[in-house]
């Protein structure tokens, strides 16, 4: 069984740019979360999308965005790239919707913004 | 808002010593309690997960923590390390969802990195 795939693995852009990262999520998984994981702030919950809506949303200004398709693969989008915006950006997808089921983690987009 | 707190951010054992690292969180309804690991150039798996019933639980590689729910903590134990657990651990909370309307949100501590020394 394939694990969750996301690409690129790794991103550099310029300040000011905008990026998109894919997440395929585990087969028959339709949840996808997104999280934001950095030396200083550890790892933030970025949103969640369940059945192609966003379930859930963390503190992140609005331009973090993201998408669900209905094959349940998922895109998020940041624009107007920050300096502070260069982090290991990870995604996980679950088979249930509660939180009581395994959250499978990809092995993340490395983004640096210069 | 939840929180979570792991008390030790690095840890520095010899091959066959105990550990224990803490974690505790703050959050006043019943939640699902979780353990991930982090190897070196890994992504994060699950070690163990609590949701109800026995709160000490037991995970893979001989991992197990226990949920003590007047001390809001969930620590993970290990009688024996080996060189290969080397590796950074986060406990994260997802509050029970099933009586919020759904959703995955997870929310990690800052992380504990173990280095197990020959």
């Amino acid at each position: 069984k394939a694990g969750v795939t996301q690409t690129p693995r790794y991103l550099i852009k310029t300040r000011g740019q905008q990026v998109t990262l894919s997440c395929s999520p585990i087969s028959g998984h339709r949840s996808v979360s997104w999280y934001q994981q950095t030396p200083g702030q550890g790892l933030q919950f970025l949103f969640e999308y369940f059945s192609e809506t966003q379930r859930n949303k963390g503190n992140f200004p609005g331009r973090f965005s993201g998408r669900q398709f209905s094959n349940s693969r998922s895109e998020m989008n940041v624009s107007t790239l920050e300096l502070g915006d260069s982090a290991l950006y990870l995604c996980a997808s679950s088979f249930g919707s509660y939180g009581d089921t395994e959250a499978f983690f990809g092995q993340g987009t490395r983004l640096t913004v210069v | 808002a939840q929180s979570v707190s792991q008390h030790n951010h690095h840890v520095i054992l010899s091959e066959a010593a105990s550990l224990e690292l803490g974690c505790n969180y703050s959050y006043g309804g019943t939640v699902n309690l979780f353990w991930y690991v982090q190897y070196p150039g890994q992504h994060l798996q699950l070690l163990l997960k609590y949701f109800s019933g026995d709160p000490l639980v037991k995970g893979i590689k001989g991992f197990e923590a226990e949920f003590i729910k007047s001390k809001f903590s969930f620590n993970l134990r290990k009688p024996s390390v080996q060189w290969s657990d080397t590796a950074e651990y986060f406990c994260a909370v997802n509050a029970r969802p099933r009586l919020t309307g759904g959703g995955n949100k997870l929310t990690f501590g800052t992380g504990t990195q173990l280095k197990v020394e020959l």
